[in-house]
């Protein structure tokens, strides 16, 4: 069935560089899409979240990028910290009319080297 | 603000055995969700309520799963009997009207069945 999906399982990046996530979906209807940030023995936090009607969303520290002529979403991270480190999740949300539910990716996992 | 609360935290029970889970969400949310969340994945929706109704439980495992959220706040998830494949941790999730806002999650409860 259609999924959201990340294109990395790890990704690894020195203290103070910016970090780059990738996801890919698949469900062209979906028009909201989350990224989470899990911590070991944790449940997923709230990152960001952006509308189809829009490209980019910027946060503290963190942007969202959507791409929906590829289906493609990222989140940049600048001036990674150690506290950064943890799985980050995409996530859409499907229409209504197709369940309405919050479909997860994979997850990336994070590791910030000081 | 107090978050989604979920109690226990950890949960080792032997195969055969109930167990049930509890959640109190943030309160006014209206709309509360079970997820399960296997080793390395992300999490995978059982059930959703609006207020004291389940309106999408068609990933629930209804032969041994139940749930309930009678007075449409806080919310039990049972297992009855539990397999050892049911070992994951289980999250609960609000959000404040309808699926297509922001979830906010607990931090879940882990179980172990040996």
């Amino acid at each position: 069935g259609e999924s959201v999906g990340l294109h990395l399982p790890t990704l690894s990046v020195q203290e103070g560089d910016n970090s780059i996530i990738n996801c890919a979906y698949s469900n062209s209807a979906s028009d909201y899409f989350i990224w989470y940030k899990q911590e070991s023995g944790k449940g997923p936090q709230f990152i960001i979240d952006i509308r189809s009607n829009m490209d980019k969303r910027q946060g503290q520290r963190v942007t969202v990028l959507l791409n929906k002529t590829v289906k493609h979403l990222s989140l940049q991270i600048a001036a990674t910290q150690p506290g950064d480190s943890a799985v980050y999740f995409c996530a859409e949300i499907l229409p209504d009319n197709q369940g309405g539910k919050l479909i997860f990716g994979q997850g990336t996992e994070l590791s910030v080297k000081p | 603000e107090a978050g989604v609360v979920q109690s226990p935290r950890y949960k080792i029970i032997e195969k055969k055995q109930p167990v049930a889970f509890w959640c109190n969400p943030i309160s006014g949310h209206n709309t509360l969700y079970w997820y399960r969340q296997n080793l390395g994945q992300g999490p995978e929706l059982l059930i959703r309520y609006e207020n004291e109704e389940a309106v999408d439980d068609s990933q629930l495992p209804k032969d041994r799963f139940s749930a309930e959220r009678l007075k449409g706040v806080d919310s039990t998830l049972k297992i009855q009997p539990a397999e050892l494949g049911d070992s994951a941790v289980y999250l609960c999730a609000s959000s404040l009207r309808t699926s297509m806002e922001t979830q906010y999650f607990g931090p879940g409860t882990r179980l172990l069945v040996l």
